[in-house]
């Protein structure tokens, strides 16, 4: 499959309180992305890591790259009522030229 | 940049109708896409252009879906015969594809479809 895999499907926590969620694939990437949907709107782009590199920022949030495990990891800090969303991890592949959702990470974010 | 827009953003049907909906992306991007997305689920790929080439469909998109992009700018998704299954918000995205690869997808808005 050339869908890149969420972890947690949801995940609830404390405003203020740090968020972390994870992707898996399969295969060699070219590049992974991260995307946000809130609730009944379209997804924005967050922030694209390429396969030669190793973390990246962006504002509050920090995303890691491990092509060894074939796995990235999303970590938004000091989390605020905004960031209530689903977030979307999209791998691409060399071969590839569209992006395959996997059903992504639903967080909640408690005032 | 005004963004990816879509129109209508809601549209109300009855079963057997026909539909269709328009996507402008973003004028300097080449690439066109096309998702469908259900309650609780991530975008399924339907289709994408690279200018005015159709290059990919999934086996999703059934005879009754048809898409275009006549001169590689804007672009129609036609449903024929709507059936209630065909439900579902229709997202549009553009991109720009360069010589290092797929680049970011910009999304527009999407149209949601009810089909009674």
């Amino acid at each position: 499959s050339q869908q890149g895999e969420e972890d947690p499907q949801a995940l609830s926590i404390q405003e203020g309180e740090n968020a972390t969620m994870n992707c898996s694939y399969k295969t060699s990437i070219n590049n992974l992305q991260w995307y946000r949907q809130n609730s009944g709107r379209g997804l924005v782009h967050l922030i694209l890591i390429r396969s030669n590199e190793r973390e990246k920022h962006s504002g509050r949030l920090r995303v890691t790259l491990d092509t060894s495990k074939k796995s990235s990891s999303l970590l938004i800090t000091a989390s605020r009522a905004a960031d209530t969303a689903s977030y979307f991890c999209a791998p691409f592949y060399s071969s590839a030229s569209k992006i395959i959702f996997g059903s992504g990470t639903r967080l909640s974010i408690r005032p | 940049d005004t963004g990816v827009s879509q129109n209508p953003r809601h549209k109300i049907t009855k079963r057997g109708q026909n539909v269709t909906f328009r996507c402008d992306p973003i004028s300097e991007h080449n690439r066109l896409y096309w998702y469908r997305q259900t309650l609780g689920q991530g975008p399924e790929f339907l289709t994408y252009f690279q200018n005015e080439a159709q290059l990919e469909k999934s086996r999703l998109l059934s005879d009754r879906f048809s898409a275009e992009r006549p001169k590689g700018s804007f672009s129609t998704l036609e449903i024929q015969r709507t059936e209630q299954g065909d439900s579902a918000m229709y997202l549009c995205a553009s991109s720009v594809q360069g010589a290092g690869g797929p680049d970011t997808q910009y999304f527009g808005p999407g149209t949601r479809l009810t089909v009674l």
